[in-house]
């Protein structure tokens, strides 16, 4: 079974500045993927990020990147110059050997003017 | 491209109803995904479609719940004799093909008095 761990319930930033979500996963899969989605307060979710498990370069997306450690099977997602409208919250995800995505329990990001 | 829609964005029903959902995927997208959400949880996999066949199930996906995508195109999710751990958001997705980013739908809100 796959499992997803964020162990931060609820980050906060200052507008302009950088942060940095955690993820952690488990798969036994040697083929997976990986994603960093976004769900604002009753919208719908976004995709933000993905990462092809088999690519070591880091993707990246304007101002989201992220860390892409392999063997410590950790995914973070950073975000830099902070926006308003990057408060949400953010949701780490693996899909590997069938079809679905296994979600984290998510990350509240409050972005503070 | 209009995005994945559902319908209706709110269900309010009595304990014990049948209730239906609709999901619209983005029109080229062969794959469907139906994922449920409950509340400060992150999305959880319920069953998913390649074209018309029904191809993965979840074990959260009892002999109340039922999910249909005649033509390959939209799908239909059922559930029989409503009950009260039912409520939830329930999120609909699609995508074009394996490993591809899944786009979300805004979801259907499902309240059971």
């Amino acid at each position: 079974a796959q499992t997803v761990t964020q162990s931060q319930p609820e980050m906060s930033v200052q507008e302009a500045e950088t942060v940095t979500l955690s993820c952690t996963y488990d798969t036994s899969e040697s083929d997976y993927y990986l994603f960093w989605y976004k769900q604002p307060p009753s919208r719908q979710m976004i995709l933000v990020i993905r990462q092809e498990a088999y690519k070591q370069q880091n993707a990246t997306e304007n101002r989201f990147s992220v860390n892409f450690q392999k063997a410590a099977k950790s995914f973070s997602l950073k975000i830099s110059d902070s926006q308003l409208g990057d408060a949400a919250m953010y949701f780490c995800a693996v899909q590997g050997g069938s079809e679905k995505l296994v979600f984290g329990k998510g990350t509240k990001l409050t972005v503070n003017p | 491209d209009t995005g994945v829609s559902q319908n209706p964005r709110h269900k309010i029903t009595k304990r014990g109803q049948n209730v239906t959902f609709r999901c619209d995927p983005i029109s080229e997208h062969n794959r469907l995904y139906w994922y449920r959400q409950t509340l400060g949880q992150g999305p959880e996999f319920l069953t998913y479609f390649q074209n018309e066949a029904q191809l993965e199930k979840s074990r959260l996906l009892s002999d109340r719940f039922s999910a249909e995508r005649p033509k390959g195109s939209f799908s239909t999710l059922e559930i029989q004799r409503t009950e009260q751990g039912d409520s939830a958001m329930y999120l609909c997705a699609s995508s074009a093909d394996s490993g591809g980013p899944q786009h979300f739908g805004d979801g259907t809100r499902l309240s059971i008095l």
